[in-house]
């Protein structure tokens, strides 16, 4: 069953601006993750922020989790014309001895215009 | 060096035909899987796989099989495939965290197979 939901599924702003993106999950997590998808290329991670994390950070990337509301945001600060891909959340899932599964999102497609 | 390689990138066949695709990672991970993204970009977890385990998504049909030669290795192999399995395949590795080990839960994927099946 899907697990993240990524909101909104498009977004195009000019290079510059500020991107935000949602993603609500619905069941317990030991982590959330958000990956990268340039088109026609395979998932890139970025960023990973644990259940008992708030806020983390990473060059322009600015992610913030709120498991109360089982929420999770990603923004893009400062966007460039490379930052346009999709972006999706993932949430993890111990399934087994040494394997996690992780449950990803349909994505947000960010459309950055020069 | 290509961390999570994926061969071939393309594979267009006919219904009913047997395929295989191949996946190999350099980084030493423990952990393989395969993803299935269909045309609404929606990836899912199809299996996950280490030396101890396979986890099979009970939604992935019988006709799609793993098989592991060694740790570094993953090849998917579908039988008589169907106009439903055409979509991009991803192959991504992890060394996943054991108690008192090292290790992180961030997978590494492949640049993905778009399967067309005609």
């Amino acid at each position: 069953s899907q697990q993240g939901e990524e909101d909104p599924q498009a977004l195009s702003i000019q290079e510059g601006e500020n991107a935000t993106m949602n993603c609500s999950y619905k069941t317990s997590i030991n982590n959330l993750q958000w990956y990268r998808q340039n088109s026609g290329r395979g998932l890139v991670h970025l960023i990973l922020i644990r259940s008992n994390e708030r806020e983390k950070h990473s060059g322009r990337l600015r992610v913030t989790l709120d498991t109360s509301k089982k929420s999770s945001s990603l923004l893009i600060t400062a966007s460039r014309a490379a930052d346009t891909a999709s972006y999706f959340c993932a949430t993890d899932e111990r399934s087994g001895a040494g394997s996690y599964q992780l449950t990803f999102g349909k994505g947000t497609k960010l459309s950055v215009i020069p | 060096d290509t961390a999570v390689s994926q061969t071939p990138k393309y594979l267009v066949t006919q219904m009913g035909n047997d395929k295989s695709i191949k996946c190999e990672q350099n980084l030493g991970h423990d952990t393989m899987y395969w993803y299935k993204q269909d045309s609404k970009k929606f990836l899912k977890i199809m299996f996950s796989y280490n030396n101890k385990e396979l986890i099979i998504n009970e939604t992935v049909p019988n006709r799609f099989s793993p098989k592991s030669p060694d740790k570094a290795h993953l090849n998917l192999h579908i039988n008589s495939l169907e106009l439903g399995d055409s979509a991009v395949y991803f192959c991504a590795s992890s060394q996943v965290p054991t108690s008192g080990g090292v290790g992180t839960d961030t997978q590494y994927f492949g640049p993905g197979t778009r399967l067309t099946v005609l």
